[in-house]
This record gives C-alpha cells, structure tokens and sequence, in this order.
C-alpha cells in the first residue's frame, strides 16, 4: 500500500551515544523528506528536511541521509542528550494524491 | 513557531453530539489541513483545503465535514461524535502541497477531543 514505515517503534539510548530511525516509502516519485520532533503533549515540529538531489543533510548534531534506489532515507543524531527523549516522525509525499504520509512514529529515549 | 492557533484545545463532549474545531492561521498560507494523532497510526489526514470553499478528503474522513468561508479559518465539524472520534486533533499548513517547493507543513499546538 502507499504507507510510510518508521523503524523502530522504541528506543532506548544512553546519554551521548548515537540514534538511528529508519523509514522506507513506496513512491519512488516521491522527492522530498522531512522529520518532525515532537515533545510529550507538544506539536510535532520540523527539525530537519532532505530534497531528492542529495544524499546527505546535516544540521549539527542531526543528519538526515537518504537512498532514492532502495527508497529509504535515516536520521542520526549523534552525542544524544536527554532533551532528545521524544517522538520522531518521518514523512514522505504521494505522487498520485500529493498527500504527505507520516510514519506511525518513534519513541526516543535518551538515558542520563 | 507558525501562527497557527486552536480552539478549543482540550474539549469532553457525550455520543451523538457535535463539534467543531477551529483553525486560525495568520501566515496567509494557501493550504490548510486537519490531521487526527491516534498511539500506533502516527498522523493520518482527515481533510484539507486549498483554497476558499475548496476542499477535499483524506485518508480517514468519514464522520467528518470541513468548511473554509475566509483564507485564515478552516473548521472541522464532527456530525455526531462517536467513542472512535477520541483523538488529538492538528490543524497545519503549508504553502505549497506534495512534492513542490515549499511544501512544508507546520503543525497548530493540537486540540484533545475525549468522547464519552
């Protein structure tokens, strides 16, 4: 179907190591990638975008990559810190509909 | 943060009622849209707007009707509230919509709907 999905569901790190959650989408159309952040009973807010003509995008100590061949792209945060702990999504849009598809979501939880 | 704003942003009403949400944006964006937030779905669509009195549905949008009289409001009325209707609800926008630049969505602070 035309989903979106967001692995892992959880997880659980230690104060300074690196995060990684994967997302996979079906519309190889599909052009331009964004993750959202979003703190317990807050909105989900964008942290980082990627568009089609590049593999890799970092903003400090977030990166967002992306592989259009096996239609998957990644976030990394590195030296996690407990502020960190919160729910990412990922998106990705739909040719045929131009509806943008969110993952079902991660819950990251960073241990001090 | 973008110049969404919501109301009411937390509201208890009984089956069979209606309700109405409202989204008010001061950014003058062209598309507007209301999201549900349900544990395990992420954000699914419920409908959009892109334009004055121009609307369309979404993934989930039975049980729902949406209305856009000015470019700054846009209201999700709930006919007949069911138990299945609990959810948090997020109004957002964008300037442009699917794969065009400036597309964008930011979020409104949400609106907490129990229905008992």
């Amino acid at each position: 179907g035309e989903n979106v999905e967001q692995h892992p569901s959880t997880l659980s790190v230690q104060e300074g190591d690196s995060a990684v959650i994967k997302c996979t989408y079906s519309d190889s159309a599909s052009n331009y990638f964004p993750w959202y952040k979003q703190e317990l009973g807050k909105r989900p807010q964008l942290i980082i975008d990627i568009r089609s003509n590049v593999g890799e995008k970092k903003d400090q100590r977030i990166a967002v990559t992306l592989n259009k061949t096996a239609k998957h792209f990644s976030l990394h945060i590195t030296e996690t810190q407990p502020e960190d702990s919160a729910v990412y999504f990922c998106a990705a849009p739909f040719y045929k509909d131009n509806d943008m598809r969110f993952g079902a979501g991660t819950r990251l939880t960073v241990k001090p | 943060d973008a110049g969404i704003t919501q109301s009411p942003r937390h509201k208890v009403t009984e089956t069979g009622t209606p309700v109405t949400l409202r989204c008010h944006q001061t950014e003058n964006h062209r598309y507007m849209y209301w999201y549900r937030q349900d544990p395990g779905h992420g954000l699914r669509l419920i409908h959009y707007s892109y334009g004055v009195k121009d609307t369309d549905k979404g993934e989930v949008s039975d049980g729902y009707s949406v209305s856009r009289s000015k470019t700054e409001d846009f209201l999700l009325t709930l006919e007949s509230a069911t138990s299945s209707q609990t959810s948090v609800y997020f109004c957002a926008i964008s300037e442009s919509r699917g794969q065009n630049s400036g597309n964008t969505i930011y979020f409104g602070e949400g609106s907490w709907l129990t229905v008992v």
